[in-house]
């Protein structure tokens, strides 16, 4: 079954507006990391969490860690229309080969 | 950054055929290569995990004897699709992790579409 749930699957926003993805595990992660792929494109790495409670800023993106290391969010703040794509979490369990466990991901749409 | 190739980056093939897909890490030693399938607008599906001269670890529902998977060096693997057929239609992508246990982090191939007609 999904090891690490998504939401939302979709989110559509006008220029300018906020957007918040969620990620939830059922297990503890080691660390979480993101990914945005744009349409046609491949994954492209974003960032990596690893403390509880952690947060991130890259420009207007806020990262969180939960504090018991089971849930993320990813946070735009005032969205462009290049911040378009599919943005996964992906959950590290600690295994000594590295598996990642990828959510469903949230397609973002932006409107000008 | 460090960069992951895959080649080619699109194939189309008759039902049947085999083909076989590289994925090259240029400049780092990847340790452990992984290899995923994405259906459109669905997320990654991990087939298989490969480390550099051991068999390669598959998940569960995907057939080794159809989804072959080398790892030779720690800067190649391939994965050969073989008999390929319609359902086998798929982006597949790559990834690689570094050998350096401080970079944690795994680096993504551009992808090869296969198209099976």
């Amino acid at each position: 079954g999904q090891q690490v749930m998504q939401i939302p699957q979709y989110q559509h926003v006008q220029e300018g507006e906020d957007f918040t993805t969620y990620c939830n595990s059922s297990t503890t992660l080691s660390n979480i990391q993101w990914y945005k792929q744009r349409p046609g494109g491949h994954p492209v790495f974003l960032i990596q969490l690893v403390k509880s409670g952690e947060v991130k800023k890259q420009k207007r993106l806020t990262f969180q860690f939960g504090e018991a290391k089971k849930n993320s969010s990813l946070h735009i703040t005032a969205t462009q229309t290049t911040d378009v794509g599919t943005y996964f979490c992906a959950g590290d369990r600690g295994s000594t080969l590295g598996r990642l466990y990828f959510g469903r991901g949230t397609q973002l749409t932006v409107w000008p | 950054g460090a960069v992951v190739s895959q080649h080619p980056s699109w194939v189309i093939c008759k039902s049947g055929t085999s083909v076989k897909i590289e994925c090259r890490s240029l400049d780092f030693q990847a340790t452990t290569m992984f290899w995923y399938r994405q259906f459109p607008k669905q997320s990654l599906m991990l087939m298989a995990t490969s480390n550099e001269g051991s068999k390669a670890t598959y998940e569960q529902g995907v057939e080794k004897d159809k989804f072959l998977i080398n790892h030779a060096s720690l800067t190649l693997s391939t994965l050969t699709v073989t008999s390929a057929h319609p359902e086998d239609s798929s982006f597949y992508i790559c990834s690689a992790r570094d050998w350096d246990p401080s970079a944690d982090t795994q680096y993504f191939g551009p992808g090869t579409r296969l198209t099976v007609l």
